[in-house]
């Protein structure tokens, strides 16, 4: 596809249930990156890839949640034992290797989850 | 570390006025500056950003930021409004040594009336 892609879009899980969020990042894009918006706020990084190595994950919020991208193009963001706080659009972004003027980073639509 | 700050969670213009959108940064090294525009239940969209290239930015849809060291801002602007620019907009930073992810601001909500 022409853009970064995520699945589902929406996400309702019960307290404690695990849950999995798909990325297709843009082919041939080699940076990755998770973050997590609040409603009301602005995106706040989670994790970064480049290729298959996750190379900063100082913005996990704690060791329920997972991320991990096996083959340098799909990356999956796993959430363990949900928590209502966990309750936010995730949003997935892809761009091409860091370049001072090329940090251009392209947006996927978002999963909207909701922890009951 | 970085940061950012928008001035103003809410403006609310007319259309065919000037849109103007505050935003401040926080950053111990030369900056790398982004506008992202987001509608409803959809994904971020680059507006403009600033690379050191050029202090006046110009970006899509009649969007322009001018980077004033200075000051620390990168507001945004247009010169008049149009309905279809009501949306949240949100001023970013990156930069730094290992630090490649989006520092963000809070966001501000544009709304445009007729």
């Amino acid at each position: 596809g022409a853009g970064v892609s995520q699945s589902p879009r929406y996400k309702v899980a019960k307290r404690g249930q695990d849950v999995a969020l798909r990325c297709d990042p843009i082919s041939g894009h080699v940076s990755l990156f998770w973050y997590q918006q609040a409603l009301g706020q602005g995106p706040e990084f989670l994790t970064y890839f480049q290729n298959e190595a996750q190379l900063d994950k100082s913005g996990l919020p704690s060791d329920r949640f997972f991320a991990e991208r096996p083959e340098g193009s799909v990356s999956t963001l796993k959430i363990q034992r949900t928590q209502q706080e966990d309750s936010a659009v995730y949003l997935c972004a892809s761009s091409l290797v860091w370049q001072g003027h090329n940090n251009e980073q392209f947006f996927g639509p978002g999963t909207r989850l909701t922890v009951l | 570390a970085q940061s950012v700050t928008q001035l103003g969670s809410h403006v609310s213009v007319s259309e065919g006025a000037l849109v103007l959108l505050r935003c401040n940064y926080s950053s111990s090294v030369p900056p790398y500056l982004f506008w992202y525009v987001q509608y409803p239940n959809q994904g971020l969209q680059l507006l403009l950003k600033y690379t050191s290239a050029a202090t006046l930015v110009k970006g899509i849809n009649g969007f322009e930021a001018e980077f004033k060291k200075s000051e620390t801002s990168f507001h945004l602007t247009k010169p008049s409004a149009h309905m279809s620019d009501a949306a949240e907009y949100f001023c970013a930073v990156s930069g730094g040594t290992g630090r490649r992810a989006l520092t963000f601001g809070s966001g501000t909500r544009l709304q445009v009336q007729p």
